[in-house]
């Protein structure tokens, strides 16, 4: 079984300011990891994927992610905030074997603030 | 860059009909998958097909719903006699297979039943 928790389902941040949304995970087997960005009225956009390799991952826009075992979490950070990262983030996990079907945590909408 | 498709992108139909959300997959892909979001919740695993046949689904995915690769470049969601209930954001995924690799999204179908 696997499962995600995104702490806090809307962040605001100003524009410059770091980002930094969290995502704790459970799962019984080795994870991958993902977060994905969804703007208003669009489809699901990867930003960066964890799948076992270096535990510090980069994707697009600037973002990055650090897989933590002992804390089973994968917070995405990024260091100035854009007004074009508004958006909801929705943290998800998959198992590294099987089908590999996608859990989704709520997603966290976050705001910049001019 | 490939992408998967998805058409309608907004169906409206009334309780009790038969809907067909349609999905192109990448060309060289072959696990396929539906998931929903039903407004304002998080993203839920539907059904994953492999080889020509379901290789896991959920509990949402009941006997109202089914699933077709009619040929060699459509993916198909039937769901027989909507319910007000089903009125969602239905994404189609597809991925490779590959060790490691992604689940890419399609854009979305929007499902509003009345």
């Amino acid at each position: 079984a696997q499962s995600v928790t995104q702490l806090g389902s809307h962040v605001s941040v100003s524009e410059g300011a770091l980002v930094l949304l969290r995502c704790n995970y459970s799962s019984s087997v080795p994870p991958y990891l993902f977060w994905y960005v969804q703007y208003p009225n669009q489809g699901l956009q990867l930003l960066l994927k964890y799948t076992s390799a270096a535990t510090l991952v980069k994707g697009i826009n600037g973002f990055e992610a650090e897989f933590k075992k002992s804390e089973t979490s994968f917070h995405l950070t990024k260091p100035s905030a854009h007004m074009s990262d508004a958006a909801e983030y929705f943290c998800a996990v998959s198992s590294s074997g099987g089908y590999q079907k996608v859990t989704f945590g709520i997603g966290t909408k976050l705001q910049v603030i001019p | 860059e490939p992408e998967v498709t998805q058409t309608p992108s907004h169906q409206v139909t009334q309780m009790g009909q038969e809907v067909i959300l349609r999905c192109v997959p990448i060309s060289n892909h072959l696990y396929f998958y539906w998931y929903r979001q039903i407004l304002g919740q998080k993203v839920e695993f539907l059904v994953s097909f492999y080889n020509n046949e379901i290789s896991e689904k959920s509990e949402i995915f009941d006997d109202q719903f089914s699933v077709e690769r009619p040929d060699g470049s459509n993916f198909t969601l039937k769901i027989r006699s909507t319910k007000l209930e089903d009125s969602a954001m239905y994404f189609c995924a597809s991925r490779q297979g590959a060790l490691g690799d992604t689940q890419y999204f399609g854009p979305g179908t929007r499902l509003t039943v009345l």
